[in-house]
């Protein structure tokens, strides 16, 4: 069946504290995989996407990464406005359909304190 | 500025009533999705359309409707059949041919 794990469900860290997020997924045909940063109350924001093994996204704090089964999102010295919901997808081919799937995992909610 | 547009912000929705939540997009997007978030839970495919005139199921379609008359619009509503509709709504759009996906700001759905 194919999945999407994100780990872990929540993190607190203080400003300036590195950390990275975990992505892990198991898909037949992967198509992509995306990250997304969600506000409270609001949608969901595009970040990166990733295509194959080994590749690599920045962008300001955020560093995203691929293998062929999981993805990290690094985020080095955050600050408190890095606070929110990161969601990862991967985008698969769907047999039932003929055409593609996304399927998200649960996110994960980032607290950076002051 | 390009984007969607969904409305309300909020809703409130009695029992036995059939809702409609609004999604409008200016990206000049083929394809149209909605989802339902739920807390501890990931995003759930309800209905999407790639072209006008042409919508599919997804995977949680029972008790809801949409139409897509428009290439820009993409109203979903929430029927009576419905008996958990409290959620909070995400519309979404995909230029044809690209991957990733453009969001609305959502609609938070709840019951009276």
């Amino acid at each position: 069946e194919d999945q999407v794990t994100q780990s872990p469900e929540a993190l607190r860290l203080q400003e300036g504290e590195s950390s990275s997020l975990n992505c892990s997924y198991t898909v037949s045909g992967l198509r992509g995989l995306f990250w997304y940063r969600q506000d409270p109350g609001k949608g969901p924001e595009f970040l990166f996407t990733l295509y194959s093994a080994g590749e690599e996204k920045e962008k300001e704090r955020l560093k995203a990464t691929l293998t062929k089964k999981e993805s990290f999102l690094h985020i080095t010295a955050p600050k408190p406005e890095d606070s929110a919901t990161y969601l990862c997808a991967v985008r698969a081919n769907s047999f039932t359909s003929g055409t593609y799937k996304y399927i998200f995992g649960t996110g994960t909610r980032l607290k950076v304190l002051a | 500025d390009g984007g969607i547009t969904q409305s309300p912000k909020y809703l409130f929705r009695k029992e036995g009533q059939n809702v409609t939540l609004s999604c409008e997009q200016n990206l000049n997007h083929d394809a149209m999705y909605w989802y339902r978030q739920d807390p501890g839970q990931g995003l759930r495919l309800i209905y999407y359309s790639q072209i006008v005139n042409d919508f599919q199921k997804g995977d949680i379609a029972e008790g809801y409707s949409v139409s897509r008359e428009k290439k820009e619009s993409f109203p979903l509503t929430v029927t009576s059949a419905q008996k958990n509709p409290t959620a909070f709504y995400l519309c979404a759009s995909r230029e044809g041919g690209a991957e990733k996906l453009f969001f609305g700001s959502g609609t938070q759905l709840s019951v009276l």
